[in-house]
């Protein structure tokens, strides 16, 4: 069975400070994993995408991926209030266009 | 370069209707995946359609069926509609590449059905 979690929170984060964001998954079989924002009200966005162990960086984002582990993080530099969002983590257990499965997500507030 | 499209935006129905929902994938994408988004949950996989023909599906009764036509739009249908599909519908499309394994799921503004 597929299953991911995430501490729904909220996590409260100071303006300017990192905002860490986890997420553990329970099939060894996933081989890709998403980041989505969801603000209220609107449809996710794809923010980050991971595919092998180890960081990858796009702009204030970085996705660390540990497969050993079953865990996958979202690092948010130099947070912004415009960050406040739901963040969503998604994998996909096969390869090709599978669907994702989807955790519940954590609400993250930047405080100004 | 057109996103995905979604309609209609908002839809009120009673229970035991029938309610059909439309989907326009991202220009240049063949595969439509439809997801289901309960208040304060995450999206749960209905089904997805490539090639129009469902080629996978999640844990949804039968009365959740789909369509996609050559032009790789989409529509979802729920029959005998209960209050519990009250929910957030969700269009997401992306592009297989004869079984490539890091596609991209992008998602269109989805559909909030209200059940009565």
């Amino acid at each position: 069975q597929k299953e991911v979690e995430q501490n729904s929170g909220p996590l409260s984060v100071p303006e300017g400070a990192i905002a860490s964001l986890n997420c553990t998954y329970s099939d060894r079989g996933s081989q890709s994993f998403f980041w989505y924002r969801q603000y209220s009200g609107k449809s996710p966005e794809l923010i980050m995408s991971i595919y092998s162990n180890g960081d990858k960086e796009d702009g204030r984002f970085t996705a660390q991926l540990n497969k050993a582990s079953q865990y996958v993080s979202l690092l948010i530099r130099d947070s912004q209030p415009s960050d406040s969002a739901t963040y969503l983590c998604a994998l996909r257990v096969g390869g090709g266009a599978d669907g994702l499965t989807f955790g519940k997500g954590t609400h993250l507030i930047i405080q100004p | 370069d057109a996103g995905v499209t979604q309609s209609p935006t908002h839809l009120i129905k009673t229970r035991g209707q029938q309610v059909t929902l439309r989907c326009s994938p991202k220009s240049g994408h063949d595969t439509v995946s439809w997801y289901q988004q309960a208040l304060g949950q995450g999206p749960q996989f209905i089904f997805q359609y490539y090639e129009e023909e469902e080629r996978q599906r999640g844990n949804f009764p039968d009365r959740f069926s789909g369509h996609q036509f050559p032009n790789y739009s989409s529509e979802l249908n729920v029959n005998a509609l209960l209050l519990g599909d009250s929910a957030l519908y969700l269009c997401a499309s992306s592009l297989l590449l004869g079984g490539k394994a890091y596609n991209e799921q992008f998602f269109g503004p989805g559909t909030r059905l209200t059940v009565l």
